[in-house]
């Protein structure tokens, strides 16, 4: 089975840098997902790792560390829009989709 | 091209009532997913196919039905509503040649059960 948790809930200013951070516990690992979701909307894919190391796309950032169970998602210039729940998932390799598994999410606020 | 779209947007059932939830996708995606998404406990699987004509169990199969006649499209069915069904239902589908295999999300479903 596969466990992964991640923070209930994050603030920060506009402007500034965050890290949100998932830790998960897999029987079998193919890739983590971030996925960025605003209320009442679908969620929409950030970032994919399957390799140790970082992943850079314009303001986020997504990190992973496989041997420690570790990813983190980084966010900078924060902006009022980047107020959304952000889940983290990762791929499992049993079964003959890739499903994925998802964390209760993150929900970020950014202040003024 | 609309991606995936998902009907009806709302809906309000009464204990016992039965529905049935459509999703289509337009970009010849192989893999297609239904997920639950209730406050505090993320997206889990309900059902998912990996093909025209093939359906499996997700995480939480229970009271639910689903059926891939075509390719494009994925019915989610509850024979028999309950409140603990009430819930955000989410299709999405991803594409079996894809290396990243994304997941692409349909715009939600909110159903109560009454």
């Amino acid at each position: 089975g596969q466990n992964i948790d991640q923070p209930t809930e994050m603030t920060a200013t506009e402007g500034a840098i965050v890290q949100i951070n998932c830790t998960y516990q897999t029987s079998g690992f193919n890739g983590l997902f971030w996925y960025q979701q605003h209320a009442g909307e679908a969620p929409t894919f950030l970032s994919y790792n399957v390799l140790d190391g970082l992943e850079e796309k314009g303001r986020f950032s997504s990190f992973l560390s496989r041997s420690k169970g570790y990813s983190y998602l980084l966010l900078k210039e924060l902006q009022m829009k980047d107020s959304a729940s952000y889940l983290c998932a990762v791929r499992g390799i049993s079964g003959s989709a890739r499903q994925l598994t998802f964390g209760s999410g993150t929900q970020l606020t950014v202040l003024p | 091209n609309a991606g995936v779209t998902q009907t009806p947007k709302f809906r309000v059932l009464k204990t016992g009532q039965s529905m049935t939830l459509l999703c289509a996708q337009d970009m010849n995606h192989e893999y297609m997913y239904w997920y639950r998404q209730d406050p505090g406990m993320g997206l889990r699987l309900i059902h998912y196919s990996v093909g025209e004509g093939t359906t499996a169990k997700g995480e939480v199969p229970d009271g639910y039905n689903v059926s891939r006649l075509k390719k494009q499209n994925f019915l989610l069915g509850l024979e028999s509503a309950a409140p603990s069904q009430t819930s955000v239902y989410f299709c999405a589908s991803s594409s079996a040649g894809a290396f990243t295999d994304t997941q692409y999300f349909g715009p939600g479903t909110r159903l109560t059960v009454l």
